[in-house]
Formats: C-alpha cells, structure tokens, sequence
C-alpha cells in the first residue's frame, strides 16, 4: 500500500531565510504527488502537483517542489519565506485505483 | 475561496446525539471526499462518492454513514456520538473519480461533543 512520511513534526524559520519541507512516498508505481498548506482555522489550499515531465514544479505562493524518483520524494522549496507562510504543510500522493494517502503535515512556524 | 461550501461551520451536541453535515462540491465536480481531521488522528480519509455511487471507503465508523445526491451535494451523518468524536471534518471535491486529480477543500465544520 501506498505511503507518505514527513520526516519532520515541526520546523522553525526566520522571515527571509530559504525553507525546505521534505516528503518521501511509498509507491508501487510513478504516483500523482501533491503539496497543500492548511493555515489555522482554513481548509487545505493546493499548492501544486506533479503529474508527469518536468520533475521541478512550480506552485502558488512562490513555493516549488522537486520529484526525485530515485530518492522517492518531493521535497517542498521557497528560498525567502515569508510570515503569512506559517501553517502546516501536507504532501500526499494518489494515483488510478488508489486511495488519496496524506502525509502526517509539517507545521512551520516563522521567526520574525 | 475553493468553490466547496460546507455547512454548518461549527456545531456543539452532547454524546448520543446524530447530526448531520453538508458539503456542495465545486461546478462541475463530480467526486466528494469526507475527511475527519483530529490533533491525535492527523487527517483521516473517510469514504469518497463520485457521481451518486460510493467509490473508495477508508477509516470510517459503522456509526457515521455518507451519501451524495443527484444534484452532487453530499451529507455525512454522524451518529450515536462520542466524546471522541469531535474533531473537523473537511469534505473536498474533485472533477473525477481517481485519486490522480487534485482535490479542493471546503473549509469543514467543526464538530464539539459535550
């Protein structure tokens, strides 16, 4: 069965400094990899997806993420975060037949 | 605003009690997912309609039960209620039945039990 795991529980970042979320899958097959962002209070907003060709995908909100098949992830970048970006972050994957798998979230809090 | 309604947005009952929540999924969406998202659960995938018909079932209770009418809305009830089921539950729709598309969420009903 297909599987999502967000290494990290919670990370800290200073306003302005680069940020990276990482997600690692497990999949039978290529699968649709998805990233969203859930602030407090608010339903989860997509940020991007990757489906197919190129592995670097850009999303909304300046965030992008990058599909490394050999490394079986898809690791979340902005390289100047900003306040308003504090919120917990899903990756979650799905494909043909399968189930939506979420990940267990990464909460961000930023410094000022 | 991701086009998925859900109502009510809060709601406090006591053990026992049945309610029932409502999700109108984007135009044009023919798929709707319950979620059930607690701080010990993390987000649990309940059970998916596309199209009228039950598509996929996940961690869902015998007691709570789902359904989506012909004019795509979907209603999930809850019933025979437990403290341990407060939690927010999130309902999201996507244009069709496999999980290869993207999903838009609603911004849930928060449900209390006292």
């Amino acid at each position: 069965a297909q599987s999502v795991t967000q290494p990290d529980i919670h990370i800290t970042v200073s306003e302005g400094a680069s940020l990276e979320l990482r997600c690692n899958y497990s999949y039978g097959a290529t699968p649709y990899l998805f990233w969203y962002v859930q602030s407090p209070g608010q339903g989860l907003q997509l940020l991007l997806k990757y489906f197919s060709g190129d592995t670097l995908v850009q999303g909304i909100k300046g965030f992008e993420a990058e599909f490394k098949r050999s490394q079986s992830s898809f690791n979340l970048r902005k390289p100047s975060v900003h306040w308003s970006d504090a919120a917990e972050y899903f990756c979650a994957v799905g494909n043909y037949g399968q189930n939506f798998v979420f990940g267990p979230g990464t909460r961000l809090s930023v410094l000022p | 605003d991701s086009g998925v309604t859900q109502t009510p947005k809060h709601l406090i009952t006591a053990t026992g009690q049945r309610v029932t929540l409502r999700c109108s999924p984007r135009s044009g969406d023919l798929s709707v997912y319950w979620y059930q998202q607690s701080l010990d659960q993390g987000l649990q995938f309940l059970i998916q309609y596309y199209n009228g018909e039950e598509r996929a079932k996940g961690n869902i209770l015998e007691r709570f039960s789902a359904q989506q009418f012909p004019d795509l809305h979907s209603e999930l009830n809850l019933s025979s209620l437990e403290l341990g089921d407060s939690a927010l539950y999130f309902c999201a729709s996507s244009v069709a039945g496999d999980s290869n598309q993207p999903q838009h969420f609603g911004d849930g009903t928060r449900l209390s039990i006292l």
